[in-house]
């Protein structure tokens, strides 16, 4: 199993960045997705979760209305479109496959807000 | 939301030693849906326990949890240098989504 992210960067506040998950190893369109965050010196914060049809979606209160998740079955991806960007945004941003208990993790991606 | 209360906020023990880490919730975990991870600098959270006392997949039996309902605990024995890390719970009973308490920072 692999979690591949890429996307993260530096984003100006009001801008938008879209970071991505790339599955392989199982069979992704069996499993929810989520993505969890780390603020520098902060914890781990719960961002948003899809199911695995992208019937349902779910965000953090300080994210819903901003942030979009999103999922490809067909290319084994996951998404993370954020938008209206804040400095409070500025941290790691992980993929986790499921839910519930996440084993299986993205290495993370750095994006930083700032002008 | 379930709130997760981690105590202490920081633990300095000695190479050898047990550590105790306790996690508090604000409201009772049925099913005992809590989780643990360990988080060092640069790299991602790695599963401990998950549904309070089940070890994952290659973690030495020197990690336990126990708990149930709104506390819980990780217990570490035998300490040694390389187990200095965050130590986060983690609920997942209460859906959608879940909740991890703040951390505690181990130093060995």
């Amino acid at each position: 199993v692999q979690l591949v992210q890429s996307g993260g960067g530096l984003a100006q506040p009001g801008g938008s960045l879209r970071l991505s998950c790339a599955a392989s190893g199982f069979t992704f369109s069996d499993y929810n997705m989520c993505w969890v965050r780390q603020a520098p010196g902060k914890g781990l914060e719960y961002i948003s979760h899809i199911t695995s049809t992208g019937s349902e979606t779910h965000y953090g209160d300080s994210v819903r209305g901003r942030f979009t998740v999103s999922r490809d079955n067909a290319k084994n991806s996951l998404y993370l479109q954020m938008n209206s960007l804040r400095p409070e945004d500025t941290a790691v941003y992980f993929c986790a496959r499921g839910t519930a208990w996440l084993f299986y993790w993205g290495q993370g991606a750095l994006v930083t807000v700032s002008s | 939301e379930i709130v997760l209360t981690q105590s202490p906020a920081t633990l300095s023990l000695s190479p050898g030693e047990r550590a105790t880490l306790s996690c508090g919730a604000s409201q009772s975990v049925r099913r005992g849906y809590l989780a643990w991870y360990q988080k060092k600098a640069g790299l991602a959270p790695r599963l401990i326990i998950y549904d309070a006392s089940t070890r994952a997949t290659g973690i030495p039996d020197r990690f336990s949890g126990s708990g149930s309902g709104t506390d819980f605990t990780l217990t570490i024995s035998r300490l040694e240098p390389e187990d200095s890390a965050v130590y986060y719970c983690q609920q997942y009973h209460v859906s959608p989504g879940f909740t991890f308490g703040q951390g505690t920072k181990l130093e060995i």
